[in-house]
């Protein structure tokens, strides 16, 4: 059965802080990895991955693909209050449907 | 730009009665998928729909539940006699796909459903 398992559940750190969020997959058929952030509403894009090794930027956030150990890792650097949500992982696989993980909850305090 | 809109917001039925999801997907995307998010918990993917096609349902529960892409208008996803496990937010997003190229689905605000 496709499986997408993130880690840790949840994360407490103090603004100015830097985290590191994991995402394992077992699924067939892989054809992306995406990474959304939710906010009590609908979950927005991140970043999708598709290529091991090449690292995807966007201001303090950046992400990475390893297809041959089949994980993924979102990094946010110098965390604001603002980045305080819950960030999905999600594979695509066989007919484009997306399989979540259950989420990282990350709660950042001034 | 419109993104994926989604309505009711908020949908409260009592147990027995039927509910009815629409979602209207970005402007020029004709891939919908349907996801429900159990508290606590993360999306399960339920049904994938091209216009007028149901191309993957295997996560749709076999009973009460059903889900159309017309031609024109929104897509639906309908469940019938709700029962209290049904209270989830419902999530519909969108994708352009073109088949070989890569494309995220985008999102809408969700529906959520209680059950009374």
């Amino acid at each position: 059965e496709d499986k997408v398992v993130q880690s840790p559940l949840s994360l407490v750190v103090h603004e100015g802080d830097t985290v590191t969020l994991n995402c394992s997959y077992e699924v067939t058929n892989f054809r992306s990895l995406l990474w959304y952030k939710q906010e009590k509403k609908a979950p927005t894009f991140l970043f999708m991955l598709t290529s091991s090794g090449i690292e995807k930027k966007s201001g303090r956030l950046s992400s990475i693909l390893d297809k041959k150990e089949l994980f993924s890792i979102l990094n946010i650097t110098a965390t604001q209050t603002g980045d305080s949500a819950v960030y999905l992982c999600a594979v695509e696989a066989g007919t484009d449907k997306l399989i979540f993980g259950t989420g990282t909850r990350l709660q950042v305090f001034p | 730009n419109a993104g994926v809109m989604q309505n009711p917001r908020h949908l409260v039925r009592r147990r027995g009665q039927e509910a009815r999801l629409r979602c209207s997907p970005v402007k020029g995307h004709s891939h919908v998928y349907w996801y429900r998010q159990l508290p606590e918990e993360g999306l399960k993917f339920m049904v994938y729909l091209q216009k007028e096609n149901i191309i993957d349902e295997s996560g749709m529960p076999k009973e009460r539940f059903s889900a159309e892409f017309p031609k024109e208008g929104p897509s639906i996803l309908r469940i019938q006699q709700v029962v209290r496990g049904d209270s989830a937010a419902y999530f519909c997003a969108s994708s352009p796909l073109q088949r070989g190229n890569y494309n995220e689905q985008f999102f809408g605000p969700g529906t959520r459903l209680t059950v009374l």
